[in-house]
């Protein structure tokens, strides 16, 4: 079964600092990997798209950096504001059918003043 | 451009009803899905459609149905509402990038079912 395993399930971080979110994923063969952000109460909204050829790619201060190797990927936030408080998701498609995605279950980011 | 909408954005219902909720995008999308987020999970993909006329299952179908008879229209039908149809449900269209053939996918705001 195609899992996608995120890591950690929240954390708390003071403004302004950096944090590093993980993502394991068992999907094969692999097509892409994109991270989204959810606001509380709001659909969510794709922050990065990366496919095999793709190491890192940055949205502003997010930076995702992918190992399809190891089937490993990581968003950076840098320098962080109190509007990055959200769930972040990773997920992962299949190259065999792009449509139907596989998504973690988020880590939640709260930025405190 | 309103993106993806979706009505209601609460609903409750006491089990055995039935409802329909409401999904629309005006961005000639070909590809629609629904999908429920429930706590401590990820979203799971309920049924899917990539154009008019065409449906497929998803994940999790039991309980739903669909029909997609305009480009812009997906409403998703709860033939008879049960507690464990409790959650979080977002809509989603996607074009396709013509270099890369990735399909970005945008979410509608989300309709929150309560059945008792």
């Amino acid at each position: 079964k195609n899992q996608v395993e995120q890591s950690p399930q929240s954390l708390i971080i003071l403004e302004g600092k950096n944090c590093t979110l993980q993502c394991n994923y068992t999907v094969s063969p692999f097509s892409n990997l994109r991270w989204y952000k959810q606001d509380t109460g709001r659909g969510p909204v794709s922050l990065t798209i990366m496919t095999f050829s793709e190491n890192t790619k940055s949205n502003g201060r997010y930076t995702a950096t992918l190992d399809a190797d190891t089937k490993q990927s990581s968003l950076h936030i840098t320098a962080s504001q109190l509007s990055d408080s959200a769930s972040y998701i990773c997920v992962v498609s299949q190259r065999s059918n792009d449509y139907k995605l596989s998504f973690g279950a988020g880590t939640t980011v709260t930025v405190r003043a | 451009n309103a993106g993806v909408t979706q009505t209601p954005k609460f609903q409750v219902l006491k089990t055995g009803q039935s409802m329909t909720l409401q999904c629309a995008q005006d961005m000639n999308h070909e590809y629609m899905s629904w999908y429920r987020q429930d706590p401590g999970m990820g979203l799971r993909l309920i049924h899917y459609s990539v154009g008019a006329g065409i449906t497929d299952q998803g994940e999790v179908p039991n309980g739903y149905n669909v029909s997609r008879s305009t480009t812009e229209d997906f409403p998703l039908r709860l033939l008879s509402a049960a507690p464990s149809q409790t959650s979080v449900y977002f809509c989603a269209s996607s074009y396709k990038y013509s270099i890369t053939g990735t399909y970005e996918q945008y979410f509608g705001p989300g309709t929150r079912l309560t059945v008792t």
